[in-house]
């Protein structure tokens, strides 16, 4: 059975620090690796989706890279800022779109 | 953009209550879950539909069932609901059938319920 794991779960850095996100899973059959972020009290939104034979997504501040092999996803936010504050889940996505999730980082940015 | 409505935001039902979480999605997809948030515990499936009338077993499907008559609408049942189920309830949509990939999922806000 998948396992996703996600390391560190808290995380609190000053404005503009570079910071990367971990993740890791156990079974390394999967179909593609999503990054989501989700606000205090509100639903998901995906960020960055690596498909398997991909090795890595950039979008704006945010790079997601993959490997496999080793089971190991990282997030990379450059510069953050304040607005960045949020808890980020990464999910491994499994067949028929399933998705077996992460416990989440929660990253605070102070300014 | 894909909308997902979750039309009940926040509940408060008393142990034994049967509780229906309703979800609405207005792209016509075929996908729809349904997964449960707990602190520390991450997101956890709790039955999935790839088609109107069908339905499937996720991880955590005790004490829950589900019903999808239409293709836009997915609902959660508590037959009998229970302390244990208070949690924050998400559905989401996806525009794929299970045998592709590569493409993303749209969540609802969420419906927070607690079981008194």
């Amino acid at each position: 059975k998948q396992e996703v794991t996600q390391i560190p779960a808290a995380l609190s850095v000053p404005e503009g620090e570079n910071l990367v996100l971990n993740c890791s899973f156990t079974d390394s059959a999967i179909y593609n690796l999503q990054w989501f972020r989700q606000d205090p009290g509100k639903g998901l939104t995906s960020l960055l989706l690596i498909q398997s034979s991909q090795r890595e997504q950039t979008s704006g501040r945010l790079n997601a890279s993959l490997d496999k092999s080793s089971g190991r996803s990282t997030l990379y936010i450059a510069a953050s800022q304040p607005g960045d504050s949020a808890t980020y889940l990464c999910a491994a996505q499994e067949y028929g779109n399933k998705l077996v999730f992460g416990a989440g980082t929660i990253l605070r940015v102070k300014s | 953009d894909v909308k997902v409505t979750q039309s009940s935001r926040y509940l408060v039902k008393r142990t034994g209550e049967k509780v229906f979480l309703e979800c609405v999605q207005d792209m016509d997809h075929e996908n729809m879950f349904w997964y449960r948030q707990d602190p520390g515990l991450g997101l956890r499936l709790i039955y999935f539909s790839y088609d109107v009338k069908m339905k499937e077993k996720g991880d955590i499907p005790e004490g829950y069932s589900v019903s999808r008559e239409k293709k836009e609408r997915f609902s959660l049942i508590l037959e009998s609901a229970s302390t244990n189920q208070t949690s924050m309830y998400l559905c989401a949509s996806s525009p794929l059938p299970p045998q592709q990939s590569g493409n993303t999922i749209y969540f609802g806000e969420g419906s927070w319920l607690t079981v008194v």
